[in-house]
């Protein structure tokens, strides 16, 4: 295992479409978060699991935005009726307790 | 609430020369606090991070941070720094969870740009 990767790197989208990204963590990581970033500014925490269980969400997490970890393995990200405020980078990443997270290399989204 | 400041926006240093990059913090507790890179077009690195104990951390590519529980201030440091520094830095803090980090805030991030 080389690192959390997410799929798909890129995804171009029109306005009011769905959108779901998916994220694969770290195996041995328990911890996994999502974030958000546009540019010129840090990350965005949106939400955190631990296993399977969801344990925090930012207010940034419109009704819009859903976050699943079935399983405690991977983990998907869906944003229904995207708008353009969507467009940004999406990232991943994967820690277990005690130590700091690992990220993976995003998923750009573009709203056209 | 948790929130982290970088008050540099930009800074710009020779190469070989020595760098302090400043994070200030606004927590409650004591926090778990992160330095993390990033490159143009590539992800997040972790370059080290402060749990608990000795307070200036080591991390890797030679950086190293102090933790200021008196000041609320963590910031990062090299001895030389190399053309390959050139990236975003970013500071970030999070709260204590169950062993670990909840969703961590990040700062807005310092561009450091590397002088030959």
């Amino acid at each position: 295992d080389t690192g959390v990767s997410q799929d798909p790197r890129h995804k171009i989208t029109k306005r009011g479409q769905n959108v779901t990204f998916r994220c694969d963590p770290i195996s041995e990581h328990n911890r996994l978060y999502w974030y958000r970033q546009t540019l010129g500014q840090g990350p965005e925490f949106l939400t955190y699991f631990q296993n399977e269980a969801q344990l925090e969400k930012s207010r940034l997490l419109s009704d819009r935005f859903s976050a699943e970890r079935p399983k405690g393995s991977f983990s998907t990200l869906e944003i229904q009726r995207t708008e353009q405020g969507d467009s940004a980078m999406y990232l991943c990443a994967s820690s277990p307790l005690g130590q700091g997270a690992i990220f993976g290399p995003g998923t750009r989204l573009t709203v056209l | 609430a948790q929130s982290v400041t970088q008050p540099d926006i930009h800074i710009t240093v020779s190469e070989g020369a020595s760098l302090e990059l400043r994070c200030n913090y606004s927590y409650g507790a004591t926090p778990y606090l992160f330095w993390y890179v990033q490159s143009p077009g590539q992800g997040l690195q972790l370059l080290l991070k402060y749990f608990s104990g000795d307070t200036l951390v080591q991390g890797i590519k030679g950086f190293e941070a102090e933790f200021k529980r008196s000041q609320s201030s963590f910031n990062l440091r090299k001895p030389s720094v190399h053309w390959s520094d050139a990236a975003e830095y970013f500071c970030a803090v999070g709260a204590r969870s169950g062993g670990g980090a909840d969703g961590l805030t990040f700062g807005k991030g310092t561009h450091l740009i590397i002088q030959p």
